[in-house]
């Protein structure tokens, strides 16, 4: 199965700075392939960006996405203290589908 | 485009469970519904997906032949079901809409399994 590897494994950020966010994949998956979800503590996963750089409904334009397999970034620009989250990539390329560890965001 | 699951569950090891997603707001028939499973503290992992329509169903081979995924068109209701559940299987499971990436979530149903 694909592997998805996320670095780093905590940001920690103050408002108004750049979040990056990086996703590594085994082997080559194509970017239509790639999506980015948001999860908060207790609550359900949010899609976020699909084929890897298209957002989802209702999604700001703060956050992008961007990258061709196997790398893929997820920017996060002006953070706000509501983006303070896991964020998890997930390729759907190939069967099983599988999701990256995670990326901890922290809003100082 | 709602999709709500069925309530938290404490079973024993050895006992059987059968988790329900309903949803509402779409035409249940076009999409396929999947599950994903969050153990305690951990991330995300696939275990399957089912078409409503057709009832083709794909397995993550990591899950298939412990758990059962199914579909009641009719009442736009989609099933993870266990026979015989184990501690292991302790975690949040999440239904979700779509055959690759998930575009809308269910609440999560927690499932305990303890002696």
């Amino acid at each position: 199965e694909v592997v998805l590897t996320q670095s780093p494994g905590t940001l920690s950020l103050s408002p108004g700075e750049r979040a990056t966010l990086s996703c590594r994949a085994s082997q080559r998956v194509n970017s239509r392939f790639l999506a980015w979800y948001q999860q908060k503590p207790g609550q359900a996963p949010r899609l976020l960006i699909y084929g890897a750089s298209n957002r989802a409904t209702d999604i700001p334009d703060r956050f992008s996405g961007s990258g061709s397999g196997p790398e893929f970034t997820l920017t996060i620009t002006n953070v706000e203290p509501e983006d303070s989250a896991v964020y998890y990539c997930q390729q759907y390329n190939w069967s099983p589908f599988t999701f990256g560890p995670g990326t901890k965001v922290e809003i100082k | 485009v709602q999709l709500v699951q069925s309530g938290a569950e404490v079973k024993k090891p050895g006992d059987s469970l059968r988790i329900s997603c309903k949803g509402s707001g779409y035409s249940f028939d076009n999409y396929w519904i999947g599950w994903v499973r969050q153990m305690p503290g951990k991330g995300l992992e696939w275990m399957g997906i089912i078409h409503p329509r057709s009832s083709d169903t794909r397995y993550n081979p990591s899950f298939e032949g412990h758990v059962t995924i199914s579909v009641d068109k009719f009442i736009a209701t989609a099933y993870l079901h266990w026979t015989s559940l184990k501690a292991s299987d302790t975690a949040t499971y999440y239904c979700t809409r779509g055959q690759s990436d998930f575009d809308f979530w269910g609440q999560g149903t927690l499932v305990t399994v303890s002696s």
